[in-house]
């Protein structure tokens, strides 16, 4: 069966320091990914795919198939980037449509100081 | 364009009741899929609906029970509520879900007394 894991449930950074979101999945077949973000009051929206290979809002995920993971980074953390931070995986690609679903991890609260 | 909509926002029910919640997608996406969100749990697949076809169900009971209609709208339906099933419940459309993901809507609150 497909996990993501998030190990952290709490992050804590300053505004200008680096930033990275763990996230380490398990899937048999060929996964697709997603990072997920909910701002405060707001509906959960997506913040990039793995597919696209796209930086949004200064963030980059790379998806490191050895290790399984797909972290999501930024350099310089930002106030704005307050948030709470889901990882999802999307599962029946090639399943004609019987097993699509997005399976996410339990979250990341992202807390950037002044 | 308008993005997914989900009424009614805010729902109070008594032990024992049913409930049906509503779901309009974007348009142009064909599938919908229902999520529910707790605090303990997290978020949990229910449900993907794509041209009136249910293609896969999470791991609930069969008090938890959906649909879709031709214009792609979707209703999900709780019969025999139990104070457990308290939570927001996610509805998300998509035009081609692996590669663009899902839009999610604002959700339902669903408070079981």
């Amino acid at each position: 069966a497909q996990r993501v894991t998030q190990p952290e449930k709490l992050l804590s950074v300053f505004k200008g320091a680096p930033v990275e979101l763990k996230c380490n999945y398990s899937y048999s077949g060929s996964p697709e990914l997603f990072w997920y973000v909910q701002y405060s009051r707001q509906r959960l929206q997506l913040l990039l795919r793995h597919i696209s290979r796209e930086s949004i809002k200064g963030f980059t995920a790379d998806l490191n198939k050895g290790e399984t993971s797909f972290h999501l980074k930024k350099p310089f953390a930002q106030e704005e980037d307050s948030a709470m931070y889901y990882c999802a995986l999307f599962t029946g690609k090639n399943s004609g449509g019987s097993n699509y679903k997005l399976t996410f991890g339990k979250g990341t609260l992202l807390t950037v100081n002044p | 364009k308008a993005g997914v909509t989900q009424t009614p926002r805010y729902l109070i029910k008594t032990r024992g009741q049913q409930v049906t919640l509503s779901c309009s997608p974007i348009s142009g996406h064909r599938s919908v899929s229902w999520y529910q969100q707790t605090p303990g749990q997290g978020l949990q697949f229910l449900f993907e609906y794509f041209s009136e076809t249910q293609r896969n169900k999470g791991n609930f009971p069969g008090r938890f029970s959906g649909r879709q209609f031709s214009n792609s709208r979707s209703e999900m339906n709780v019969s025999t509520l139990e104070l457990g099933d308290s939570a927001l419940y996610l509805c998300a459309s998509s035009f081609s879900s692996f590669l663009y993901g899902y839009t999610f809507g604002s959700g339902t609150r669903l408070t079981v007394v």
